[in-house]
């Protein structure tokens, strides 16, 4: 079974901070997707990333693909109260059709 | 564009009764849909996949099933609904296995 762990759970920062947001496995996936989602909706794409090393960049928010392809991490700069959500990784492996999803960082932007 | 629906948004329901909750997808043919159940602020849970009609993988043994009438028709449904239902029900959707679109979700309330 795939694991995925987030880290942190759960973040709050002052407007203007900045942040990363960690996705870690032992096990490799072919390419990793992060989600925002707000309250009483659904997750949302930012990003895939396929490539081990792979960096790509959203405006403020920078996200990383590691090079062994078993971990990425997501960097906001700058945060604004209009980052505050629910951020979720998920990894796709080679076999089957499904994603494998982290259990989710809960950031709050303070004003 | 590809386009997602479910319905209803929100439900209460007392236990022991039926339940059927539908997921539409515009847009695309032949996706992949999946159900998923998500805990308050935290990550999502596989409950079901299906890669065409009638094809039906369960990925936790529980009190809900799935059917797909329809290439781009999902419905989760129980025949009696337990307190440990509650919870928020995601749809979604993917042509390529490795990234999925969600749906606007159900927030389904068993007392």
């Amino acid at each position: 079974t795939q694991l995925l762990e987030q880290s942190p759970q759960f973040l709050s920062i002052q407007e203007g901070e900045n942040l990363t947001v960690y996705c870690n496995s032992s096990s490799v996936f072919s390419s990793l997707q992060w989600y925002r989602q707000e309250p009483g909706e659904g997750p949302v794409l930012l990003v895939t990333v396929v490539t081990g090393g792979e960096v790509k960049k959203l405006k403020r928010l920078t996200f990383q693909f590691g090079d062994a392809r078993k971990d990425s991490s997501l960097h906001i700069t700058a945060a604004q109260p209009g980052d505050t959500g629910l951020y979720l990784c998920a990894g796709a492996s080679n076999a089957g059709n499904m994603l494998t999803f982290g259990g989710g960082t809960r950031l709050m932007v303070k004003p | 564009s590809q386009t997602i629906h479910q319905w209803p948004a929100t439900l209460v329901q007392p236990v022991g009764s039926p339940l059927s909750l539908e997921c539409t997808v515009e847009g695309t043919s032949n996706p992949n849909l999946y159900w998923y159940r998500q805990a308050a602020g935290r990550g999502l849970q596989l409950l079901f996949y299906s890669v065409g009609i009638g094809q039906i993988s369960s990925e936790v043994p529980q009190n809900l099933s799935a059917s797909r009438p329809q290439d781009r028709q999902f419905i989760l449904s129980s025949k009696k609904l337990l307190l440990s239902d509650s919870g928020f029900y995601l749809c979604a959707w993917s042509v390529l296995w490795e990234t999925q679109y969600f749906g606007p979700g159900t927030r389904l309330l068993v007392l």
